[in-house]
């Protein structure tokens, strides 16, 4: 079985500022992972993803992920916060091996002042 | 170039009413999932479907039915709502097993029961 966590239900940033959102996975084998974005009243929108190959990861919009196996670890990072970015953020899980769904953590706030 | 088409986008149910909802694809994915999103708990996921006349259970099936009668749709339906049930509904798609491509979401069904 695989699962998600995030961790904090909600991250405040001021503008400029260093974006950290934390996810770490359990899997019995190496996963795919997925940061999904959803921007208020909207669907969710793929980020970023990592299945095979470079550990570190970039998406749209600035954003960045690093696939750290030791560690179970698959955070989000931004180098500046901008006021466009405040949405929730969903990590997400697969298992490579035959079929399998997509595991969602249950998402991080990010709220970013002036 | 619609990708994932959910409709309604809004309803309001009695308790004990019957509704269905439908979601509608044009990327030929093979793939269809519904999931239903709970303030705090994430994404979890009903049913899903990995090709045209099969279905499947997720996560959290029960009081819900599904079908998919043609590859691009797939419904799903509340035979007697209950307020345990309101919730937002996301259905998404994907091309092929594995989870390595990610899922394309539509932008969700707001339901309420009352």
């Amino acid at each position: 079985a695989q699962s998600v966590t995030q961790l904090g239900s909600h991250v405040s940033v001021s503008e400029g500022a260093l974006v950290l959102l934390r996810c770490n996975y359990s899997s019995s084998v190496p996963p795919y992972l997925f940061w999904y974005v959803q921007y208020p009243n909207q669907g969710l929108q793929l980020l970023l993803k990592y299945t095979t190959g470079a550990t570190l990861v970039k998406g749209i919009n600035g954003f960045e992920a690093e696939f750290k196996k030791s560690e179970t670890s698959f955070h989000l990072t931004k180098p500046s916060a901008h006021m466009s970015d405040a949405a929730e953020y969903f990590c997400a899980v697969s298992s490579p091996r035959g079929y399998s769904t997509l595991t969602f953590g249950k998402g991080t706030m990010l709220l970013v002042s002036p | 170039n619609a990708g994932v088409t959910q409709t309604p986008k809004f309803r309001v149910l009695k308790t004990g009413q019957s509704m269905t909802l439908l979601c509608a694809q044009d990327m030929n994915h093979e793939y269809m999932y519904w999931y239903r999103q709970d303030p705090g708990m994430g994404l979890r996921l009903i049913h899903y479907s990995v090709g045209e006349g099969t279905t499947a259970k997720g996560e959290v099936p029960d009081g819900y039915n599904v079908s998919r009668l043609k590859k691009q749709n797939f419904l799903l339906g509340l035979e007697s709502a209950a307020p345990s049930q309101t919730s937002v509904y996301f259905c998404a798609s994907s091309p092929w097993a594995g989870g390595n491509y990610g899922y394309t979401f539509g932008s969700g069904t707001r339901l309420t029961v009352v």
